[in-house]
């Protein structure tokens, strides 16, 4: 069965500190999907980042960087240097390749609040 | 940047009224979707329509729960008579082709069933 486990619910840090977001995700597939969303205050939903299964080099964007591993099925994602603005739900999503189909599957998103 | 539009932002009504939700993709995509997320908790897939008909749909998506591509551009949900637990954003999204792609995320529609 797929799905996608974020255990920390709510993380708050000060500015300037680095946040690592945990992600464990649970497929049968080899092919797979990975992503992360912000979903902002405002509420929208923002795609941040999409990795494939086959893909295990880490990924670094600026003060976003991700972790991907297989071996422990983990998608984590660190902010370094975080700041009030980073402030957001983060969702990580599955979809999956050759049996299922390419419907998200959700976790239950981290809530991550910096202080200044 | 082309993106995903819904309208409207926001919806009241009452239990028992039908209510459509609109979407319109980014223009080159096909492949869309209806999510919801109910206050406070995660994003569950709705439905996924491709090629004019439904590819598939959850649970959730019951006999009150109906999409249409009226035109080359509208996506629509309908709900044929609302109860209070459809109480939720709903959110559009859709993707240019295949499995690898990303889907992209309208801004959503709050709706509030009294």
């Amino acid at each position: 069965a797929q799905k996608v486990t974020q255990a920390q619910t709510e993380i708050s840090v000060v500015e300037k500190e680095d946040v690592t977001l945990d992600c464990v995700y649970e497929t049968r597939d080899t092919t797979y999907y990975l992503f992360w969303y912000k979903q902002p205050p405002s509420g929208e939903l923002v795609f941040l980042i999409r990795r494939n299964s086959f893909d295990e080099q880490n990924e670094i964007s600026g003060r976003y960087s991700w972790n991907f591993q297989k071996s422990t099925s983990s998608f984590n994602f660190t902010i370094t240097a975080s700041q009030v603005v980073d402030s957001a739900v983060y969702f990580c999503a599955l979809s999956e390749g050759v049996w299922g189909t390419d419907k998200l599957i959700f976790g239950t998103g981290t809530r991550l609040q910096v202080f200044p | 940047e082309p993106e995903v539009t819904q309208t409207p932002s926001h919806q009241v009504t009452q239990m028992g009224q039908e209510v459509i939700l609109r979407c319109v993709p980014i223009s080159n995509h096909l492949y869309f979707y209806w999510y919801r997320q109910i206050l406070g908790q995660k994003v569950e897939f709705l439905v996924s329509f491709y090629n004019n008909e439904i590819s598939e749909k959850s649970e959730i998506f019951d006999d009150q729960f109906s999409v249409e591509r009226p035109d080359g551009s509208n996506f629509t949900l309908k709900i044929r008579s609302t109860k209070l637990e459809d109480s939720a954003m709903y959110f559009c999204a859709s993707k240019i082709r295949g499995l690898q792609e990303t889907q992209y995320f309208g801004p959503g529609t709050r709706l509030l069933v009294l």
